[in-house]
């Protein structure tokens, strides 16, 4: 069965903002490290944030540190990537993911493109 | 480019054992970190194949196996099948990044 499902990928102009959604209806949410991961077309994966089971601690690579917010909502078992500031780089598909806490992505979503380009 | 360096091809006949490696460093498989491992077929998401170095999920076939020595890690598949042809990645912690960061990534082509 599917564990995760991403949404709000698109295309957006350089500088622009787009807000990825997750939603993760099957398992414990609320006890679950989450993380979103990315893969540039063609190149391999690169690891981009992560966010506590109570959402009080997040970490971000440096790459997008300042321009973009992972949020979640427990209730909802959903979890959001608020990308602003968007450059042509951050181009790739983003993928929702459980993680169990030390890197160990056991659940992953189907993946959403994001594009970023004039 | 990554802390974590891979191979970025591995080819083997059917039958075959091949080994991948991860070589970091003290700040990353050197330290008290996991070591995961992870399994992408084109166009698809990943798959978490071996984990904490040397742990399969469950369904996943006892050929993958994973070990650490040092500074660096390996992914060993034994008896490669056809359907082992896909892209592999190494992932663990770097403490001077502070940070998860994937190693570079290795094709398996089964000949």
């Amino acid at each position: 069965e599917v564990q995760l499902v991403e949404s709000g990928g698109g295309l957006v102009q350089p500088g622009g903002s787009l807000r990825l959604s997750c939603s993760a209806p099957l398992f414990t949410f609320s006890d679950s490290w989450m993380s979103w991961v990315r893969q540039a077309p063609g190149k391999g994966l690169e690891w981009v944030t992560n966010i506590k089971p109570d959402g009080t601690e997040n970490k971000y690579v440096d790459s997008v540190k300042g321009r973009f917010t992972v949020s979640r909502d427990n209730a909802k078992k959903s979890l959001f990537l608020q990308m602003d500031s968007l450059r042509v780089e951050d181009t790739a598909v983003y993928y929702c993911t459980r993680d169990r806490g030390n890197g160990a992505h056991d659940y992953w979503g189907q993946g959403t493109l994001v594009t970023v380009a004039s | 480019q990554s802390v974590l360096t891979q191979p970025p091809s591995v080819s083997g006949a059917p039958g075959q054992r091949v080994t991948i490696s991860c070589t970091g460093s003290s700040s990353n498989i050197g330290g008290p970190y996991d070591i995961h491992w992870y399994q992408q077929f084109p166009g698809t998401a990943p798959k978490l194949l071996i984990y904490s170095i040397k742990n399969r999920p469950s369904g996943v076939p006892d050929r993958f196996s994973g070990s650490k020595s040092g500074t660096s890690a390996s992914l060993a598949i034994t008896g490669l099948q056809t359907e082992d042809e896909a892209d592999y990645y190494c992932l663990s912690f770097d403490n001077i990044l502070g940070d998860f960061v994937f190693g570079t990534g290795t094709r398996v082509t089964v000949l």
